[in-house]
């Protein structure tokens, strides 16, 4: 099967510009997460959709990001505008969805984003 | 929320040697545990996973034990191999990661020498 496919790879934006990013999750995979994965560190959630429906946002810096997935399949990740330390890996990963067992996720090769 | 703590940070071990990397995590309530391997440039790949009704697991070189008195689990790689040369993140979660994110720990760039 297809993975996670993610675009663009790589995008370098001066502060204060704005930037989104694109997720295309496995087929018929009903969750989405996003992740930000800053250098050296290990990924941190932004946000957990399951379908077109926000399931958890709490740690989504809403000021000046957002995150939607109109048809409940693949999904855009914007942030406007950008700060440097929003340079960071972005991750996206997708579940069959939710059930009574915990699935290990599969993710894209990310978008890595550096702000100068 | 859950807290996951992974150490060390950093392990250099040579060809054929062990590795083992702990985590410790905070909430009772997590019983789902997996390991993810990342490459440079790539996004983590899973490798190995546990869950809270056994304490361990192994999948030919890689073993994984769970401690849930503890709150701590634990990744064994043996016979290492230059390829096996990566960064590896623990997580948690549980019952559900369609209800409940995963939980990262920092990391630990694991290093096989030759």
């Amino acid at each position: 099967e297809a993975g996670v496919a993610q675009s663009p790879r790589y995008k370098i934006i001066e502060k204060r510009q704005s930037v989104a990013f694109w997720c295309n999750p496995i087929s018929g995979h009903a969750t989405l997460y996003w992740y930000q994965q800053i250098l050296g560190q290990g990924p941190k959630l932004l946000i957990q959709f399951q379908n077109n429906g926000v399931v958890d946002d709490s740690q989504l810096p809403k000021d000046r990001f957002s995150a939607e997935r109109l048809k409940g399949v693949d999904s855009t990740l914007k942030i406007q505008p950008a700060k440097l330390e929003d340079s960071a890996v972005y991750l996206c990963a997708s579940i069959p969805g939710q059930g009574r067992l915990s699935y290990g996720y599969t993710f894209g090769s990310g978008t890595r984003l550096t702000v100068v | 929320g859950e807290n996951v703590e992974q150490h060390p940070s950093t392990l250099s071990v040579q060809e054929g040697d062990s590795a083992v990397i702990k985590c410790t995590y905070s909430d009772s309530a997590s019983n789902y545990f997996p390991w993810y391997k990342q490459e440079l440039g790539k996004g983590p790949q899973l490798i190995i996973d546990i869950r809270s009704n056994v304490g361990e697991k192994k999948d030919q070189r890689i073993a994984v034990t769970l401690n849930k008195t503890a709150k701590h689990f634990s990744l064994h790689i043996t016979e290492t191999q230059p390829e096996d040369s990566a960064v590896y993140f623990c997580a948690a979660s549980g019952p559900d990661t369609g209800r409940r994110a995963l939980t990262f720990g920092s990391g630990t760039r694991l290093q096989v020498q030759p």
